[in-house]
C-alpha cells in the first residue's frame, strides 16, 4: 500500500506569491495533519484535518489555510508568501485521531524555497 | 504535552546496540511517549510507543521507567543507516494528531 503521498517535492516562489500544497493520506485514513519544518529545526504543527473539519491548529498566521477533502485528501495554502515560509512542509495522515491504536504516519515532504 | 529532554547528539558503533534516552519529569498520566527518527531530508518515521509497559517490535525496544519520568529507545544492533535524528515526543490522549517535536538527539552510527 502506498504511504502518505505529497506533491510537490521541491518548488521554488517569489515572495508575494502564494503556492498550494497537496497530500493524499493513506488509504483508509481519515485525519490528516500538516507541519513546518524550518532548516534545523523539528516539525512544528500548523493544521489537523479529520472528517473535513478542522480540529487543531498551530500558531500559524491567517496567510496559512487548509482544507480537507471528501476523499481524505488535503490541501494546504500559504498566501503572502515570505522568506521565512522557505521550509519542508510535512503531511501526516492517521486511521483516526486520539491515541488508541493511532499511529500517525508522516510523507516524505514538500520542500519550498521563497525567493 | 509534556516537555521533553534529549541530550543534542550521540555516536554509536555500528553492530552495537545504541540507547537513546529521553526525560519526560512531567508526564501526565494519561500521556504516552512516542519516538519518530528522521533521516536527512525525509520525513519523519515512525517508531514505537508506548504507555506504561516496555514494547518492543521490529525496529526497536523502548523502555519506559516505573514513575514514567524517563524512557530509552534502544536499537539493538544500530547500522550505518540508522544515523537519523530521533525524537521523543509525549502525547495526550486529548490531543488530537498533534505531535510537538523537540530538538531530538542526533545519533551518529561510525563504521
Amino acid at each position: 500500500d502506498a504511504g502518505v503521498t505529497q506533491s510537490p517535492t521541491h518548488l521554488i516562489k517569489t515572495r508575494g506569491q502564494q503556492v498550494t500544497l497537496r497530500c493524499s493520506p493513506i488509504s483508509g485514513h481519515k485525519s490528516v495533519s500538516w507541519y513546518q519544518q524550518v532548516l534545523g529545526q523539528g516539525p512544528q504543527f500548523i493544521f489537523q484535518y479529520y472528517e473535513k473539519e478542522e480540529r487543531g491548529r498551530g500558531n500559524f498566521p491567517d496567510r496559512f489555510s487548509a482544507r480537507q477533502f471528501p476523499n481524505y485528501s488535503s490541501e494546504l495554502n500559504v498566501n503572502a508568501l515570505l522568506l521565512g515560509d522557505s521550509a519542508l512542509y510535512l503531511c501526516a495522515s492517521s486511521l483516526v485521531e486520539g491515541i488508541s491504536g493511532n499511529t500517525i504516519y508522516f510523507g516524505e515532504g514538500s520542500w519550498l524555497t521563497v525567493v | 504535552d509534556a516537555k521533553t529532554t534529549q541530550p543534542p547528539s550521540m555516536d554509536c558503533a555500528e553492530g552495537r546496540a545504541a540507547n537513546l534516552p529521553c526525560n519526560h519529569s512531567t508526564i501526565s498520566g494519561n500521556e504516552y511517549v512516542y519516538w519518530y527518527r528522521q533521516i536527512h531530508s525525509q520525513g519523519p518515521q515512525y517508531i514505537i510507543h508506548g504507555l506504561k509497559n516496555n514494547e518492543t517490535n521490529e525496529m526497536a525496544s523502548l523502555i519506559i521507567t516505573e514513575d514514567r519520568k524517563s524512557s530509552t529507545l534502544i536499537l539493538p544492533h544500530a547500522t550505518l543507516r540508522d544515523t537519523a535524528v530521533y525524537y521523543c515526543i509525549v502525547r495526550a490522549n486529548n490531543a488530537g494528531n498533534m505531535l510537538t517535536f523537540g530538538g531530538g538527539t542526533r545519533l551518529m552510527v561510525k563504521p
